[in-house]
């Protein structure tokens, strides 16, 4: 959806590099989350955030870090990429109810 | 911990046909549970909720999706397929075993639909 975008789309990187991929909202959410998708395992959590100045790891939160910039900005960084997080990443938002919205995606291979 | 299991990894239809998709939960709470859609190269929408109101419920695109507590099961149905329903569908329920509604999905299943 248009109120959740996600840059770059698309990212091609060497293993060892430091990537960075942005996540914005226009919903006004509190809730933002990165997830990340494997082919055949769904999607899983790396780090959510209920607000700013509060950030929690997900299950797979190992080689990744974020910011939360500001209510609509959720950054996840990768301080050095390896090939097995090449995937498609995601990020989410919510208010206080369940229901999450989703970004289109961030595509990455790590070389 | 709450967990999905999607039965079938590819389902295949024909155009006009009906479509099932089937998902069984574990929940030691009463769940909220989800099916959402993914299309290539699109981010996931979501396609309808349950949350302890009617069993049966209807989504969008003519999708509805019924709880059965006794079978542990929430699949989702469509009565006659259409092209543009080719996509992946997850299911997914909320644990809040943790104090938080997190979102834990299944593997998914692609629907192909055939002329």
């Amino acid at each position: 959806d248009a109120d959740v975008t996600q840059t770059p789309r698309n990212r091609i990187t060497k293993t060892g590099k430091r990537i960075m991929l942005e996540c914005s909202q226009t919903k006004g959410h509190d809730r933002m989350y990165w997830y990340r998708q494997d082919p055949g395992l769904g999607l899983r959590l790396i780090y959510y955030s209920f607000d700013v100045k509060d950030i929690n790891k997900g299950e797979i939160s190992d080689g990744y870090s974020v910011s939360r910039q500001a209510q609509a900005k959720f950054s996840l960084s990768l301080e050095s990429a390896i090939p097995n997080q090449t995937a498609l990443y995601f990020c989410a938002t919510s208010d206080l109810g369940e229901t999450q919205y989703f970004g289109p995606g961030t595509r990455l291979l790590v070389l | 911990a709450q967990s999905v299991t999607q039965l079938d990894s590819h389902v295949s239809v024909s155009e006009g046909t009906p479509v099932l998709l089937r998902c069984n939960y574990s929940s030691s709470y009463s769940p909220s549970l989800f099916w959402y859609v993914q299309h290539p190269n699109k981010g996931l929408q979501l396609l309808l909720k349950y949350t302890s109101a009617a069993t049966l419920v209807k989504g969008i695109n003519g999708f509805e999706a019924e709880f059965k507590k006794s079978e542990t099961s929430f699949h989702l149905t469509k009565p006659s397929a259409h092209m543009s329903d080719a996509a992946e569908y997850f299911c997914v329920v909320s644990d809040i075993g943790t104090g938080f509604q997190k979102l834990v999905f299944g593997t998914g299943t692609r629907l192909l639909v055939s002329p």
